[in-house]
């Protein structure tokens, strides 16, 4: 099967510019969770999709969106971008519910907003 | 706020020796997982080990979870170059936010 795969890899975007970030996850997961990554904060909880439904969403402003499609595959949108949103995005697949199987990671989208 | 912390922060070791990183944690789990890093890469999953569970095995690796001590830990034995990376542990807390939680990590270095 093929694995998790994320475009663009790398973005580099203005402050105050939106960003869509794109997921395909492994055939046959239902699950699309999202993570953000920073050399600060560590690896942070987005929010998760499943059945084209948001299941869970972790502590981050409005800016931060998303939406899955039927197919599975998941977008995830961040508004007016912020110097502090320059970070490694991560979307992993999973089966099911993500938090009770593992995860299978895409190799991240670079965001480097300027 | 980070549910897991992963104790070292950083180990360096000579190819051939074993390392050991300790994952602690607040609050009852489901389950807890322990995740591989390589440098600005994605994540690659290496174990799941249940609340009910003490010990499991993966080739080298080798986890154990004390839930009285809300610890567990990751053991690689005979350890290569190509284990350097990143480790994380990652927990699924008990209750009403089902997500899973990483630590800050253990980076480890295995020299030739």
């Amino acid at each position: 099967k093929a694995g998790v795969t994320q475009t663009p890899r790398y973005l580099i975007k203005t402050r105050g510019q939106q960003v869509t970030l794109s997921c395909s996850p492994i055939s046959g997961h239902r699950s699309v969770s999202w993570y953000q990554q920073t050399p600060g904060q560590g690896l942070q909880f987005l929010f998760e999709y499943f059945s084209e439904t948001q299941r869970n969403k972790g502590n981050f402003p409005g800016r931060f969106s998303g939406r899955q499609f039927s197919n599975s595959r998941s977008e995830m949108n961040v508004s007016t971008l912020e110097l502090g949103d320059s970070a490694l995005y991560l979307c992993a697949s999973s089966p099911q519910a993500m938090s009770s199987y593992e995860q299978y990671f895409g190799p991240g989208t670079r965001l480097t907003v300027t | 706020s980070q549910q897991g912390e992963e104790d070292p922060q950083a180990l360096s070791i000579q190819e051939g020796e074993n390392a050991t990183m300790n994952c602690s944690y607040k609050t009852s789990i489901n389950n807890l997982q322990w995740y591989r890093q390589n440098s600005g890469r994605g994540l690659v999953h290496l174990i799941l080990i249940r609340s009910n569970e003490r010990e499991k095995h993966s080739g080298r690796l080798r986890v154990t979870l004390d839930t009285s001590k809300k610890s567990s830990s990751l053991l690689i034995t005979a350890s290569r170059a190509a284990d350097t990376a990143s480790y994380f542990c990652a927990t699924d807390a008990k209750g009403s936010a089902r997500q899973l939680t990483f630590g800050s990590g253990t980076q480890l270095t295995v020299l030739p």
